[in-house]
């Protein structure tokens, strides 16, 4: 079964640093996400992206975040200068056209740790 | 900001019964929800889904109810397996089809051999 896949499962930086979060969607999917979830929170919406653009973004995604699909597989989701309170896990998901109606399909994440 | 809410943090149920899990929502706009179950380490999984012109949507095992006057949506397994043992949260796409998901807090199930 196709899957989401992302890299790296854990990473950890110190406050300040810029980190890169990667994912390769599936490959016939058209929009892609970004959600994160702090340690016993909800699952958050970050942003969606569509056609090579940011389609919509929460109010956590600030002028800190940036996404990007740098070569038709990948998308990335950077982290300019990281906080203690960017800490979380980070789910990349995509979707195909259908979108909510048959759910996304998420990867397993990212852990965060800012120190 | 707690438009999806889901107000029990844990649920145990004996293996082979009911497990209900339950979800309120206060945004009249929501016309779809969802069901995603996540194991540790791992990211959600999609399960079940309802459109707001039904009542009832069932999968094998797995049914939710809607009661659009209450704002309240429940989803059914049974008979419940130790493999349902997760984290079930509930989710409304705001937006369109391609919107955003609002998740609850989500309801741990714990499911006794």
């Amino acid at each position: 079964e196709p899957e989401v896949t992302q890299t790296p499962s854990h990473q950890v930086t110190q406050m300040g640093q810029e980190v890169i979060l990667r994912c390769v969607p599936i490959s016939n999917h058209l929009y892609f996400y970004w959600y994160r979830q702090i340690l016993g929170q909800k699952v958050e919406f970050l942003v969606s992206f569509y056609n090579n653009e940011i389609s919509e973004k929460s109010e956590i995604f600030d002028d800190q975040f940036s996404v990007e699909r740098p070569d038709g597989s990948n998308f990335t989701l950077k982290i300019r200068s990281t906080k203690l309170e960017d800490s979380a896990m980070y789910f990349c998901a995509s979707s195909d056209p259908t979108g909510t109606l048959y759910g996304y399909t998420f990867g397993s994440g990212t852990r965060l740790t800012v120190v | 900001d707690q438009q999806v809410k889901q107000n029990s943090p844990s649920l145990s149920v004996q293996e082979g019964r009911i497990s209900i899990l339950n979800c309120d929502y206060t945004n009249s706009m929501f016309d779809y929800f969802l069901w995603y179950k996540k194991y540790p380490a791992e990211g959600p999984t999609f399960l079940i889904s309802i459109s707001s012109i039904k009542d009832k949507n069932e999968d094998g095992r797995f049914t939710v109810f809607l009661n659009k006057s209450a704002k309240h949506l429940s989803l059914h397994i049974v008979p419940s397996q130790p493999g349902d043992s997760a984290v079930y949260f509930c989710a409304a796409p705001w937006g369109g089809s391609q919107g955003n998901l609002i998740f609850g807090k989500g309801t741990k199930l714990s499911v006794k051999p």
